[in-house]
């Protein structure tokens, strides 16, 4: 019964490529996230959904879009993919609270590598 | 951009002996919070100090936060081979639109050699 599970877990595709990471939470949480994580553990976040609606846009090429069908799933696809985008994105869910965000709860992580 | 900033880097100790990482950031925060991510592995959820806590305690865990020098430490007691990972510290800020993001720091890697 994991709590917040993305799909793949390992991605190698070609440069130019086009893919998609899934990810899904039966938490019953309201807020999900993508972060990216970087071959020197800099976690970055690149986007946020609370109930379906976008609230965080980093500034994030706009190769990559986030899409949410529902509360409890938010998948990014990625278009022409790029040398650069070889790391490992990491899907996160949390409840929303009224004053700063709380307990992030996170997938096992999907590591892309693009050659 | 990046909040917070872990020190050291790297850390390495004998099993048994107690860790301290310590945690930098850089603008006024609603809570900070510390995560540990294992090799190949996600984050997990450690602990949560508010604001206006001070200090915090979860079974060998202690976090301190000096919200005057804008800081924070982890202090791992009696650590455990179990213990390895890197650990990080993440920063949910006050300012409007930022409140549900948190902003991780670079991390520390601590290694406890048995």
């Amino acid at each position: 019964d994991t709590a917040v599970s993305q799909t793949p877990k390992y991605l190698v595709t070609q440069m130019g490529n086009d893919k998609s990471i899934k990810c899904e939470q039966n938490l019953g949480h309201d807020t999900m996230y993508w972060y990216k994580q970087d071959s020197k553990k800099f976690l970055k976040i690149m986007f946020s959904y609370n109930n379906k609606e976008l609230i965080i846009n980093e500034t994030v090429p706009n190769r990559f879009s986030p899409k949410s069908p529902d509360k409890a799933h938010l998948n990014l696809h990625i278009n022409s993919l790029e040398l650069g985008d070889s790391a490992v994105y990491f899907c996160a869910s949390s409840q929303g609270s009224s004053g700063g965000a709380g307990e992030l709860f996170f997938g096992e992580g999907s590591r892309l590598t693009v050659l | 951009s990046q909040q917070g900033e872990e020190d050291p880097q790297a850390l390495s100790i004998q099993e048994g002996e107690n860790a301290t990482m310590n945690c930098s950031y850089k603008t006024s925060i609603n809570n900070l919070q510390w995560y540990r991510q294992n090799s190949g592995r996600g984050l997990v959820h450690l602990i949560l100090i508010r604001s206006n806590e001070r200090e915090k305690h979860s079974g060998r865990l202690r976090v301190t936060l000096d919200t005057s020098k804008k800081s924070s430490s982890l202090l791992i007691t009696a650590s455990r081979a179990a213990d390895t990972a890197s650990y990080f510290c993440a920063t949910a800020g006050r300012a409007s639109g930022s409140a549900r993001q948190l902003t991780f720091g670079s991390g520390t890697q601590l290694t406890v050699l048995p």
